[in-house]
């Protein structure tokens, strides 16, 4: 069975500019959590989505955003990036809305120039 | 605020010993526990959880121990093998609440010798 895939892998973009990435579930998993990763810290947590609703929202400004498809699927947008947005984000599915076990994707790696 | 810590940033062990790596926590709401080991440019994997209504729980050469007094786990790996040389994360949840938030802590580096 395939897991959580992610893509890009990696990424080069420039501050100001805009970015999407996207996330594929594991297969009967309804709901997708993005957390960002900088180097030597835990991920913390963005956002998650459960039946295409965001479900909660981490400490992050407004320049990040979110959606999900009915297919479940998802992408996170971040609009005016900053040096300060470059980092691996993280894609994790879990089954429900709450509890359980989340599993993630290899991430895609994000470098702003 | 860091809710989740993991104070020991690395750990160094002999193979075929053991590895304890520690994890504490100040939010007594969090009620579910979680380990993920992370290799470089791969996310995060998972290892083993606990719920609070329990103090242990084992899976082959991994145990999660859980002391809700003192908001303190502690995972055990024996014995330990190279391949176990990762970065592993602790992270905590709170199931009553809205969503599926994980905290995570900052993370302790294993290596294990041969």
């Amino acid at each position: 069975d395939a897991g959580v895939t992610q893509s890009p892998t990696h990424l080069i973009k420039t501050r100001g500019q805009q970015v999407t990435l996207r996330c594929s579930p594991i297969s009967g998993h309804k709901s997708v959590s993005w957390y960002q990763q900088v180097l030597g810290q835990g991920p913390q947590f963005i956002f998650q989505y459960y039946e295409k609703e965001e479900r909660g929202r981490g400490n992050f400004p407004d320049r990040f955003s979110a959606r999900q498809f009915p297919n479940y699927s998802s992408e996170l947008n971040v609009n005016a990036l900053l040096l300060g947005d470059s980092a691996l984000y993280l894609c994790a599915s879990s089954l429900g809305l709450a509890g359980g076990t989340q599993y993630f994707g290899p991430g895609t790696r994000l470098l702003v120039l | 605020d860091q809710q989740v810590k993991q104070n020991s940033p690395s750990l160094s062990v002999q193979e075929g010993r053991i590895s304890i790596l520690n994890c504490d926590y100040t939010n007594s709401m969090f009620d579910y526990f979680l380990w993920y080991k992370k290799y470089p440019a791969e996310g995060p994997t998972f290892l083993i959880s606990i719920s609070s209504i329990k103090d242990k729980n084992e899976d082959g050469r991994f145990t999660v121990f859980l002391n809700k007094s003192a908001k303190h786990l502690s995972l055990h790996i024996v014995p330990s093998q190279p391949g176990d040389s990762a970065v592993y994360f602790c992270a905590a949840s709170a199931l009553k609440a809205a969503g599926n938030k994980l905290t995570f802590g900052g993370g302790t580096r294993v290596l294990v010798k041969p």
